[in-house]
């Protein structure tokens, strides 16, 4: 069946604008997952979703960033008034349930704010 | 916080050669250890570990969790140059970071002709 999916993959900005990158989970999957690659550095944890509800938000790095899931598939992540240091690959994550249950990437945007 | 630690971070080897790739972990509440290979963009899922002792294995590669002294080792037999990748480790814990994956640094392996 289709994998993750995510658009755009790529996306080049001016600082200050919003952007918003959209992924569409495994079908059939609850549990959604945002995780952001800086150049060089490990994967870092942004936000989850079980269903449409985030229990944990604790790694989104500032208020700039928000992200929703609606019908408990499509999510998106904006990021408002875009900083240099917001490049980075975002890379999106499904899995069954939260709960021992592997996680299932998606190619992920490169977002490259000029 | 949770921390995941993998050595070494880059390996050069050859064809044929057998690899081991580490991964130590300090997790509050662990659940799971997952392995991944990165190519390009995408991480790959290669494995999950609950249970310590217990080998998972998936054609040359293997893998197994050791929950006592907190790590587990990726092995790859007979390397091939499509091997050559950023293999990533990850712990999966619960509480509050149900869902949350910690990864590692990554180790990058480079298999040459």
């Amino acid at each position: 069946g289709a994998g993750v999916s995510q658009s755009p993959s790529n996306k080049v900005t001016e600082k200050g604008k919003d952007v918003e990158l959209r992924c569409d989970p495994i079908s059939g999957h609850t549990a959604l997952y945002w995780y952001r690659q800086s150049l060089g550095q490990g994967l870092e944890f942004l936000i989850y979703f079980q269903g449409n509800s985030a229990p944990d938000k604790s790694g989104l790095p500032s208020d700039r960033f928000s992200a929703e899931r609606t019908g408990g598939s499509v999510s998106t992540l904006t990021i408002q008034r875009t900083q240099q240091e917001d490049s980075a690959v975002y890379l999106c994550a499904s899995s069954f349930r939260t709960d021992y249950y592997e996680q299932y990437f998606g190619p992920g945007t490169r977002l490259t704010v000029t | 916080e949770d921390k995941v630690v993998q050595s070494p971070l880059s390996l050069v080897v050859h064809e044929g050669d057998t690899v081991t790739l580490n991964c130590s972990y300090e997790v509050t509440n662990f659940r799971s250890l997952l392995w991944y290979k990165q190519e390009k963009k995408a991480p790959t899922f290669l494995f999950m570990l609950t249970s310590s002792g217990i080998e998972k294995k998936s054609g040359r590669l293997s893998s197994i969790l050791d929950k006592k002294e907190l790590f587990s080792i990726l092995n790859i037999t007979a390397t091939q140059t499509g091997d050559s990748a950023v293999y990533l480790c990850a712990s999966n814990a619960g509480g509050t970071s149900y869902g949350k994956l910690t990864f590692g640094q990554g180790t990058i392996l480079t298999v040459h002709p």
